[in-house]
C-alpha cells in the first residue's frame, strides 16, 4: 500500500520554463512534507519542506504548495535550469512519529533541456 | 566540514556472506537512520536509532542488524538471511530537537552487489 505517490516517473521541460512535480498521499496523519533532490550514485539532498498548517512555502526558485483536502502537494521550480535535472522525491512524516522516519514516493526524474 | 561518511562506495559480496556497511557522522546528531533504495523505488526505512545503545526496526528490518555503541557511528550488517540484499544503502542523521527546521541529512550511499 503506497502511502506517498508520485505518479509521473519522468518530466521533461525547457530551460527557463516552470517545472511542476506532483505528489499525492493517502494518510491523513501525515503532517510534514519534504522534497529531496537526488543525483545518480549520491545521497538525496533536502530541498524544501512544508508543515500541514501552511499551504505554501517558498525558497528562491522553489515553491511547495499543499492542498490538505485533496491530499496533494506540488513542487514548482521557476525558472528551471539544466542543473535541476535530477530525481525528485516527495516524503511525508507522520504526526507524532519519529523525526526522520519518512515515507517516500518513488520519485520523478526531471530533465531540463537547454 | 560536517557530514555523513559512508564507506565503501561500492561493495561486492558472495551470496551467503554477512557484510557490514559503515556510517559515521560528525554533525553531532542524535538520531541516525538506514534506508534502502531499489531501482525505480522510493527509499524504505530499515532501522533507526534515536540515542546511543538503542535502536528500532523500520519497515524492512528482516535480514538486517545494527548497533549504536557511539553517537557518531551506526553500522548496518546485511546478513545472509536478507533475501534481496543487492541495493543502494543510504545512511542519514537528524538532530532530534522536535523542530521542523531540522531535515534528514543523507550520506552518499553504498552500492552493495551480492552475487
Amino acid at each position: 500500500d503506497q502511502q506517498v505517490k508520485q505518479n509521473s516517473p519522468s518530466l521533461s521541460v525547457q530551460e527557463g520554463r516552470i517545472s511542476i512535480l506532483n505528489c499525492d498521499y493517502t494518510n491523513s496523519m501525515f503532517d510534514y512534507f519534504l522534497w529531496y533532490k537526488k543525483y545518480p550514485a549520491e545521497g538525496p539532498t533536502f530541498l524544501i519542506s512544508i508543515s500541514s498548517i501552511k499551504d505554501k512555502n517558498e525558497d528562491g526558485r522553489f515553491t511547495v504548495f499543499l492542498n490538505k483536502s485533496a491530499k496533494h502537494l506540488s513542487l514548482h521550480i521557476v525558472p528551471s535550469q539544466p542543473g535541476d535535472s535530477a530525481v525528485y522525491f516527495c516524503a511525508a512524516e507522520k504526526d507524532g512519529g519519529s523525526q526522520g522516519n519518512l515515507i517516500f514516493g518513488k520519485g520523478t526524474k526531471l530533465s531540463v533541456k537547454p | 566540514d560536517g557530514g555523513i561518511t559512508q564507506s565503501p562506495k561500492y561493495l561486492f559480496r558472495k551470496e551467503g556472506q554477512n557484510v557490514t556497511l559503515s556510517c559515521e557522522q560528525n554533525l553531532n546528531h542524535d538520531a541516525m537512520y538506514w534506508y534502502r533504495q531499489d531501482p525505480g523505488q522510493g527509499l524504505r526505512l530499515i532501522y533507526y536509532s534515536q540515542i546511543v545503545n538503542d535502536f528500532q526496526k523500520g519497515d524492512i528490518a528482516e535480514g538486517y542488524s545494527v548497533s549504536r555503541e557511539k553517537k557518531e557511528s551506526f553500522p548496518l550488517t546485511v546478513t545472509s538471511a536478507q533475501k534481496n540484499p543487492t541495493a543502494f544503502y543510504l545512511c542519514a542523521s537528524i538532530q532530534s530537537s522536535g523542530s521542523y527546521n531540522s531535515p534528514l541529512h543523507f550520506g552518499n550511499g553504498t552500492r552493495l552487489t551480492v552475487t
